[in-house]
């Protein structure tokens, strides 16, 4: 039972240079979201899903992009990374019918030089 | 607008004795509640949530939490700490219709003394 998988892990870019996190649930969960952690900032949400080929924005969607081609996935791109992007981002997943709570992954972090 | 305040972000504690984090929200009405743990390195997992009736819920892990309206608060406890429960903890609150969009306070950064 794998749940929400994220990944890379870890990864680091140069200014400018471009990457995509994948986030994969197999709960057939109808939402999805990207956050990112920054120190002392809590979690802020960058963009949400309600279901299979649609997205909307968050409190933070700027230089991020999303897509929901598939249920299952949810990728967060960055076309041009800045040094304000480092962070460690999370992935949730979320059942209207389901206990209540968002399903969280692993996280991955990402360095931006 | 939903917001969630910890307004403590460091709390350091000795093995065995008991915790209280503390959690105010704002919102229009009885909202759902939930506090998250996230240890090093790893992601958020429910601890316990609160949607309606009792107002004193218990988690994982040996945790509660007390709802009380009239302070819009949702504190956690734990009366007696164990050095594995050093962690970050999150209160999140979200409406408890319409909206699926949680919303998360800064975080409480739980360290424990031996």
């Amino acid at each position: 039972n794998a749940g929400v998988t994220q990944t890379p892990k870890f990864r680091v870019l140069k200014t400018g240079q471009s990457m995509t996190l994948l986030c994969a649930q197999d709960m057939n969960h109808e939402y999805m979201y990207w956050y990112r952690q920054d120190p002392g900032m809590g979690l802020r949400l960058i963009h949400y899903s309600v279901g299979e080929g649609t997205t909307a924005k968050g409190e933070v969607p700027d230089g991020y992009n999303v897509s929901r081609l598939k249920k299952q996935n949810f990728l967060l791109g960055l076309e041009s990374a800045a040094p304000s992007q480092t962070s460690v981002y999370f992935c949730a997943s979320y059942s209207r019918t389901g206990p209540g709570e968002l399903f969280f992954g692993e996280g991955s972090r990402l360095t931006v030089l | 607008a939903q917001s969630v305040t910890q307004p403590d972000i460091h709390i350091t504690v000795s093995e065995g004795a008991s915790l209280e984090l503390r959690c105010n929200y704002s919102y229009g009405a009885t909202p759902y509640l939930f506090w998250y743990v996230q240890s090093p390195g790893q992601g958020l997992q429910l601890l316990l949530k609160y949607f309606s009736g009792d107002t004193l819920v218990q988690g994982i892990k040996g945790f509660e939490a007390e709802f009380k309206r009239s302070q819009s608060s949702f504190n956690l406890r734990k009366p007696s700490v164990h050095w594995s429960d050093a962690a970050e903890y999150f209160c999140a609150v979200r409406p408890s219709g319409g909206s699926y969009i949680p919303t998360f306070g800064r975080g409480t950064s739980l360290i424990v003394h031996p």
